[in-house]
């Protein structure tokens, strides 16, 4: 069974749109997460929920907005995609603030 | 968090034991040192983490020197899978700070 699973895992879209990447935990945690890793390869923490409310917020766009359904979901929605939205972003869970598990990654390609 | 430095890149024969460094000479008292990896087109692994002692999982070992200073993992029998990068992360929040991480090539 897959721990932490993403969809779509390629996403190839025009700029102006609006996209959303889902992630979903079966490990039981409570705390989920999403990273962006652009083309240098550098892996950079955007966001963090805890039981659904937002603990690590870092300096991303507006445009940008993670939502929290339920414990096992953080959805990553995406508004007017820019070009340099282009990377691959992961999701991660982990209980407390202990061990951070990470899905697989969604290649995001705006053209 | 405190910061860690790693060699660039370096290789090892498939069989033979990889030695990973890792300096994190402004770790504080309270800070884990985390492993992870990232096989290309991976999402980053979980390997291994410790406070003070060495540890030992069944992917690899982590030494951490006395002073807490700097750090060792091991992987006692490299594979060709094994090739990747390897990220040294220290960690005191819920936040890993992902550096440039040390390629590791497992030569056959």
């Amino acid at each position: 069974d897959t721990a932490v699973s993403q969809t779509p895992k390629y996403l190839v879209t025009q700029m102006g749109n609006d996209k959303s990447i889902k992630c979903e935990q079966n490990l039981g945690h409570d705390t989920m997460y999403w990273y962006k890793q652009d083309s240098k390869k550098f892996l950079k923490i955007m966001f963090s929920y805890n039981n659904k409310e937002l603990i690590i917020n870092e300096t991303v766009p507006n445009r940008f907005s993670p939502k929290s359904p339920d414990k096992a979901h953080l959805n990553l929605h995406i508004n007017s995609l820019e070009l340099g939205d282009s990377a691959v972003y992961f999701c991660a869970s982990s209980q407390d603030k202990n061990t951070q598990y990470f899905g697989p990654g969604t290649r995001l390609t705006v053209l | 968090d405190a910061k860690t430095t790693q060699p660039t890149s370096m290789d090892c024969a498939e069989g033979r034991a990889a030695n990973l460094p890792c300096n994190h000479s402004t770790i504080s008292g309270n800070e884990y040192v985390y492993w992870y990896r990232q096989i290309h087109s991976q999402g980053p692994q979980y390997i291994i983490h410790g406070l003070k002692n060495n540890e030992t999982n069944e992917m690899a070992s982590l030494i951490i020197t006395e002073d807490r200073k700097s750090s060792t993992l091991i992987l006692p029998h490299a594979t060709l899978r094994d090739t990747a990068v390897y990220y040294c992360i220290v960690k005191a929040n819920s936040k890993l700070t992902f550096g440039k991480g040390i390629t590791l090539s497992v030569r056959p």
